[in-house]
């Protein structure tokens, strides 16, 4: 079982709709990342947070939004997708907030289609 | 700058014989190293690390692989695999200095019945 919860597993959106995906974990983590990964690729890096905050943002664009409430969940708020946007997207916390050993614990992923 | 190299895309191996997934990395500092699993429809889930120390590590599920430093790699082996080894693995490496995780293209492992 994973320790890192996201939801929805599945998502199909148009192009006008806003829509979020849901990270929760609960291993005390302070660092906390979106990857988005597409068919037979390895994870793209979006965003990371280390305490609550943004602290990388991968020259993401805007229509993808972060938010972190609190220290035990991440959103990711969506509006006005591409289709290419379809894929896995990936949330992960790490005990590491500072750099060194980067230890990820994934979630199953929310599987985004856009059409 | 790190990066890092699965040369092999596919695996195709029968079951209960040995396997090797090679890794190999490039880097100007000391790194970290990792191999990661992905079984069909799931997220990835970390199978084996390497931080310091014993350069032989090993995984509960009879993976194990070899840091070697003067050949820049991390292979991966199992003596013999089993059905539910079926998955892509990925071989990732961070240095001390940032959070991100290097990610090779990864390989997919297929067991033959």
């Amino acid at each position: 079982d994973t320790e890192v919860t996201q939801t929805p597993k599945h998502l199909v959106m148009g192009m006008t709709n806003k829509k979020s995906l849901k990270c929760e974990q609960h291993m005390g983590h302070r660092a906390m990342y979106w990857y988005k990964q597409k068919a037979k690729k390895p994870p793209e890096l979006m965003f990371v947070y280390s305490y609550e905050k943004l602290s990388i943002n991968e020259s993401v664009p805007s229509r993808f939004s972060p938010e972190c409430p609190n220290s035990s969940l991440l959103n990711l708020h969506l509006h006005a997708l591409q289709p290419e946007d379809s894929a896995l997207y990936l949330c992960a916390s790490s005990p590491s907030t500072s750099g060194g050993p980067g230890e990820l614990f994934f979630g199953e992923g929310s599987r985004l289609t856009v059409l | 700058a790190q990066s890092v190299t699965q040369l092999d895309s596919q695996v195709p191996v029968f079951e209960e014989a040995p396997v090797e997934l090679r890794c190999n990395y490039s880097s100007s500092v000391s790194v970290y190293l990792f191999w990661y699993v992905q079984y069909p429809n799931q997220g990835l889930q970390l199978l084996l690390k390497y931080l310091s120390g014993s350069t032989l590590v090993k995984s509960i599920n009879g993976f194990e692989a070899e840091f070697n430093k003067s050949q820049t790699s991390f292979h991966l082996r199992k003596p013999s695999v089993h059905i539910s080894d079926t998955a892509e693995y990925f071989c990732a490496v961070s240095a001390d200095s940032n959070y991100q995780l290097i990610w090779g293209a990864g390989t997919k492992l297929i067991i033959k019945p």
